[in-house]
């Protein structure tokens, strides 16, 4: 009865070469968000879609885009990666509510992305 | 979203209750107090939330100062499946939106057998 699915768990990539990770969901919440956890330190957001709607954190580079086809399914591309976005990338999810306060996320295993 | 202070580690024994305190002094009358917790090698998970008055669920029970300023996470009897890393994350309840977690550096918690 898995909720949020991420595939691979383990994804390896040349220096440079485009790379797509995956994130599927069956509780039909509203929200999918990115958060990128380095070695050691907390999940940090990349970005999240509202529905449709595509919300970019400020600090996030360019190199890294999103793409939500449908409700089920959302991607994260790395167009070039570097050496430093070697990471976990979690996928997560939540259904709004009235406030922010009220919501649950719920997260994925990850994909850990290796850049060689 | 305002922020939280976490001691970096706690040790406990496996069976015995663990608190595990969370300081948020610039805390907001409309924030609410999450936690969540990191198994190794997964994802975070929703552990509970509370705003005024003290919480259970079947993970654990939240017990929040009078004045809000600080909260204690408390696992009632620990295991080893209870290792992890707990954030503890303020939300503000106020409006709409979807914002993502903004999560502090969290308390690794270590249970000896």
């Amino acid at each position: 009865d898995a909720m949020v699915i991420q595939n691979p768990r383990y994804q390896v990539t040349q220096f440079g070469k485009p790379v797509t990770l995956s994130c599927s969901q069956t509780l039909n919440h509203n929200v999918m968000y990115w958060y990128q956890q380095k070695s050691s330190q907390a999940p940090k957001l990349l970005f999240h879609y509202y529905d449709k709607d595509f919300n970019n954190e400020a600090d996030t580079p360019d190199n890294f885009q999103s793409r939500r086809p449908n409700t089920s399914f959302c991607f994260l591309d790395i167009r070039s990666p570097g050496l430093g976005d070697a990471a976990m990338y979690l996928c997560a999810t939540s259904r709004t509510t009235g406030g922010r306060g009220l919501e649950t996320q719920y997260f994925g295993p990850g994909t850990r992305l290796l850049v060689l | 979203d305002a922020k939280t202070t976490q001691p970096n580690s706690m040790e406990s024994n496996e069976e015995e209750p663990v608190h595990l305190p969370c300081n948020h002094s610039t805390i907001s009358g409309t924030d609410y107090i999450h936690w969540y917790r990191q198994l190794p090698s997964q994802g975070p998970e929703y552990v509970i939330h509370g705003l005024t008055s003290n919480v259970n669920n079947r993970m654990a029970s939240l017990a929040i100062a009078e004045d809000r300023k600080s909260s204690t996470l408390i696992l009632h009897r620990a295991t080893l499946r209870d290792a992890a890393v707990y954030y503890c994350i303020l939300r503000d309840g106020w409006g709409g939106g979807a914002d993502g977690l903004t999560f502090g550096k969290g308390t690794h918690l270590i249970i000896q057998p």
